[in-house]
């Protein structure tokens, strides 16, 4: 059974750092692995997708990797941002590309001013 | 487009009730799922449809909870009857698979109380 684990579970940095949020999962056969957004009472807003036969996806000041074989993948945020606090969910899609997404428990990001 | 359309947003009601929950996907979409979010055990799948036909339901929690998607552009999820522990945040997200790429569009959400 595939199971996706967020560490840390909230992070707090000031403004202006680089950041590194973590994603492990227990199976490596996945089909596609995405990086979500979830600000406070809202839905969640997609910001990365990784195919199984790519590394890497950058979108602006975000760049997500992505190492089946180690069963990892990170979200990397340069110059965060007060705007950048948020939840960051993972969430993996198995072989069968079903689009059954399955979630980690996320990371909450403070950026203070 | 208006993006995924939930409704209503927020919903209290007393245990035993039945409560109905709908959702309105992106226009074109074929691919629409069901998601329950709760502190305690994240987000999760409960079920799914593809053109209109139900997938896979193994994440339902119970026969309480029942899935409907008469067309293309109206989904339901009811429960029958409501107790306190069906708490929770519902989310629905649509997705069109065919044009190779799986993002999947969530709307807004319902916060479900039960009393």
């Amino acid at each position: 059974k595939q199971e996706v684990t967020q560490i840390p579970a909230a992070l707090s940095v000031p403004e202006g750092e680089n950041l590194v949020l973590n994603c492990s999962f227990t199976d490596s056969a996945i089909y596609n692995l995405q990086w979500f957004r979830q600000d406070p009472g809202k839905g969640l807003t997609s910001l990365l997708l990784i195919q199984s036969s790519q590394r890497e996806q950058t979108s602006g000041r975000l760049n997500a990797s992505l190492d089946k074989s180690s069963g990892r993948s990170t979200l990397y945020i340069a110059a965060s941002q007060p705007g950048d606090s948020a939840t960051y969910l993972c969430a993996v899609d198995g072989s069968s590309n079903t689009g059954k997404l399955i979630f980690g428990q996320g990371t909450t990001l403070q950026v203070k001013p | 487009d208006a993006g995924v359309i939930q409704s209503p947003r927020h919903e209290v009601t007393e245990m035993g009730q039945e409560v109905t929950l709908r959702c309105k996907p992106i226009s074109g979409h074929n691919s629409l799922f069901w998601y329950r979010q709760t502190m305690m055990r994240g987000l999760e799948l409960l079920i799914y449809f593809n053109n209109n036909v139900p997938i896979d339901d193994s994440g339902m929690p119970e026969d309480r909870f029942s899935a409907k998607m008469p067309n293309a552009s109206f989904s339901t999820l009811k429960i029958q009857p409501s107790e306190p522990r069906d708490s929770a945040v519902y989310f629905c997200a649509s997705s069109f698979p065919g044009l190779g790429v799986d993002t999947q569009y969530f709307g807004p959400g319902t916060r479900l109380t039960v009393l």
